[in-house]
């Protein structure tokens, strides 16, 4: 996959609230769209993904939408926590190399 | 064993001096990566290893040098770094065959400075 564009690149919502973050790709041979969630000083951590003969994916508070005519999919986090703050990526990979690409990421702070 | 394990998890060094951080794992994966992070931003692809040969060199410098001895093994060779090559390592690995990046898994880190 090649140039992932994500937003926002930050996300302040209460306690409660959902959140929706949102990226698009240009690569439309892209064939995966994994989401991860990074704490600081932690490793991504793959949190749930989407193969491209899928439309919606859910996990729980989680849920991942793919739009392959529109290029863009979306991560969707309801009930949101406290401990859900942490940055989120979006990524796709696929196309005519091994390359996964990321966004450039989104801080989601949920707040008490 | 679901894990990728990376060492050291810390590394201070000189700029003259020589080291190596380390990556393994057993899932059969047969597709590997180091990804070089800066704070505040997204995980950046420095090389790929698929069935042990290396496959993508983002044009990296060659005081960056990586090898596969092994379908469980990657390492990454560091001479002569920079200041600015301090950062956050990431190896990761995924299945491979299908090229579709399933089970891509990321290893803890290693946290590189470079005084």
């Amino acid at each position: 996959g090649e140039n992932v564009e994500q937003h926002p690149s930050t996300l302040s919502v209460q306690e409660g609230d959902s959140a929706v973050i949102k990226c698009t790709y240009s690569d439309s041979a892209s064939n995966y769209f994994p989401w991860y969630k990074q704490e600081l000083g932690k490793r991504p951590q793959l949190i749930i993904d989407i193969r491209s003969n899928v439309g919606e994916k859910k996990d729980q508070r989680i849920a991942v939408t793919l739009n392959k005519t529109a290029k863009h999919f979306s991560l969707h986090i309801t009930e949101t926590q406290p401990e859900d703050s942490a940055v989120y990526f979006c990524a796709n990979f696929g196309g005519s190399n091994y390359k996964l690409t990321f966004g450039k990421g989104t801080l989601l702070t949920v707040n008490p | 064993d679901t894990e990728v394990t990376q060492t050291p998890k810390h590394l201070v060094m000189g700029m003259t001096n020589k080291k190596s951080l380390k990556c393994e794992q057993h899932m059969g994966h047969r597709a590997m990566y180091w990804y070089k992070q800066k704070a505040k931003k997204p995980p950046e692809l420095m090389f790929v290893y698929s069935y042990e040969k290396l496959s993508i060199n983002e044009s990296v410098p060659s005081r960056f040098s990586p090898e596969c001895p092994n379908s469980s093994l990657l390492n990454l060779h560091l001479h002569a770094l920079q200041p600015e090559d301090s950062a956050l390592y990431l190896c990761a690995s995924s299945q491979e065959g299908t090229g579709v990046g399933y089970g891509y898994t990321f290893g803890s880190g290693t946290r590189l400075t470079v005084v």
